[in-house]
């Protein structure tokens, strides 16, 4: 079974500039989400879609960054205008539904290998 | 505001030397998760605890989850080179609530 593919593996950009990166979830998997992982420290959520709409997007930062999952499939997370701070691992998952996950199931996320992203 | 306290930090050891890693919140968890990942890759379940007082082995990894599901430990006997990466715990607070995750403890064994 093929995992969760996300691209690219690394991008480096200056700040002010603008980046986008693609994730493609476990197939049938109904949810995905975007965490961010600084360095040194743990996955923090950006986002969680259930199919095409948004769960949870409650620590993303709207200012700049937006992310869209139109046909329940793959995800896109787009920045701009990126800053030095947003220099950071982006992580995609993706699981059965979490209704699917109460259900008895582990809930587990499956993670991509993620995008590695310096800002300058 | 970190919600989940991992402890240590960072923790550096000799191959065959047992380690615990601790996990700890002020609200209780629905459930709790423990992850492994290594570097250059995305975090892989280890195992997912539910009940309060629950225990479970994964051949040396042994993961309890306390009494009031506030809290929870891994411990890892006889380490090996291979255990070397950062555990992450991460709770939801309802069965259906986001997954947060601890900042992570890092592990390092030598040889």
């Amino acid at each position: 079974e093929a995992g969760v593919a996300q691209s690219p593996r690394y991008k480096i950009i200056e700040k002010r500039q603008s980046v986008a990166f693609w994730c493609n979830p476990i197939s049938g998997h109904a949810t995905l989400y975007w965490y961010q992982q600084i360095l040194g420290q743990g996955p923090k959520l950006l986002i969680q879609f259930q199919n095409n709409g948004v769960v949870d997007d409650s620590q993303l930062p709207k200012d700049r960054f937006s992310a869209e999952r139109l046909k329940g499939v793959d995800s896109t997370l787009k920045i701009q205008p990126a800053k030095l701070e947003d220099s950071a691992v982006y992580l995609c998952a993706s699981s059965l539904s979490v209704l699917q996950g109460a259900r008895g199931g582990t809930g587990e996320l499956f993670f991509g290998e993620g995008s590695r992203l310096t800002v300058l | 505001t970190q919600l989940l306290e991992q402890s240590p930090q960072f923790l550096s050891i000799q191959e065959g030397e047992n380690l615990t890693v601790y996990c700890n919140s002020s609200s209780v968890f629905s459930s709790l998760q423990w992850y492994r990942q290594e570097p250059g890759e995305g975090p892989v379940l280890l195992v997912t605890v539910v009940t309060g007082g629950e225990v479970k082995k994964l051949k040396r990894l042994t993961f309890q989850f306390g009494d009031a599901r506030k809290d929870s430990s891994l411990h890892i006997t006889a380490a090996q080179t291979g255990d070397t990466g950062l555990y992450l715990c991460a709770r939801r607070r309802t069965s259906y609530g986001k997954l947060t995750f601890g900042q992570g403890t890092i592990l390092t064994v030598h040889p």
